[in-house]
């Protein structure tokens, strides 16, 4: 149980362009996922929180307008960055919370690595 | 605000040995949650073992044990008879009110065959 699945893994695009991310949790329901930068040897950086049928909430420094957060139902959110720069290469983590889970566990997604040329 | 330290960059460890990883937190708050999530090379976050901080009882799971000290914010982990596939990256983790996690900036651990 408790798995949370990330499409794509790996995605290259050019400079300008947008990707969108999406993140499912498969076997339960999330009214809260997560969204976090790791860069490489780094610890993890959240980026924002998902509330199911709300506006996400970003953390400090972190450009709404360029990622843009959906999470249109109870196992589904997706990030998409829009017009991908070289700067925003790095591997992208969601997590969803267990809504009904005990001790408040965050499941972590497979990851997506960005590359932008 | 809450911070996590873990101060051992890496650590290194004979298989089939114990080994220790470190990690403190700093927080006002008397109710919050303590992870221990582990990043193989594959960077797929697994999580290890959890401890509620009401709790005073040592949370294990299998060969993974954890020493929580609430006074003291202490709170590391024990991985008892390592195994190669224990190699990976370490992270603690605080939850606190904002259900944010914090994460340490972690600890690399290698199993010696």
């Amino acid at each position: 149980g408790a798995v949370v699945s990330q499409h794509p893994s790996r995605v290259i695009c050019k400079s300008g362009t947008s990707v969108k991310i999406e993140c499912r949790s498969l076997d339960f329901q999330a009214t809260t996922m997560f969204w976090y930068r790791q860069f490489p040897k780094q610890s993890l950086m959240l980026m924002a929180t998902s509330n199911e049928g709300s506006k996400a909430t970003y953390e400090q420094g972190v450009e709404k307008d360029k990622f843009l957060i959906n999470h249109a139902s109870l196992t589904l959110s997706t990030l998409t960055v829009t017009s991908a720069h070289p700067e925003d290469s790095s591997f992208y983590i969601c997590s969803a919370r267990d809504r009904e889970g005990a001790g408040e566990t965050q499941y972590f997604g497979p990851g997506t690595r960005l590359l932008v040329l | 605000a809450q911070t996590v330290t873990q101060s051992q960059p890496e650590m290194s460890v004979q298989e089939a040995e114990t080994v220790t990883l470190s990690c403190t937190y700093d927080t006002s708050e008397n109710n919050y949650y303590l992870f221990w999530y582990k990043q193989p090379p594959s960077r797929q976050m697994i999580l290890v073992i959890r401890q509620e901080a009401y709790k005073q009882q040592n949370a294990t799971e299998n060969r993974f044990s954890v020493n929580f000290q609430k006074a003291a914010k202490s709170f590391s982990l024990k991985i008892s008879d390592s195994q190669l596939g224990d190699t990976a990256m370490y992270f603690c983790a605080f939850l606190g009110s904002s259900y944010k996690l914090i994460f340490g900036s972690g600890t690399r651990l290698l199993v010696r065959p």
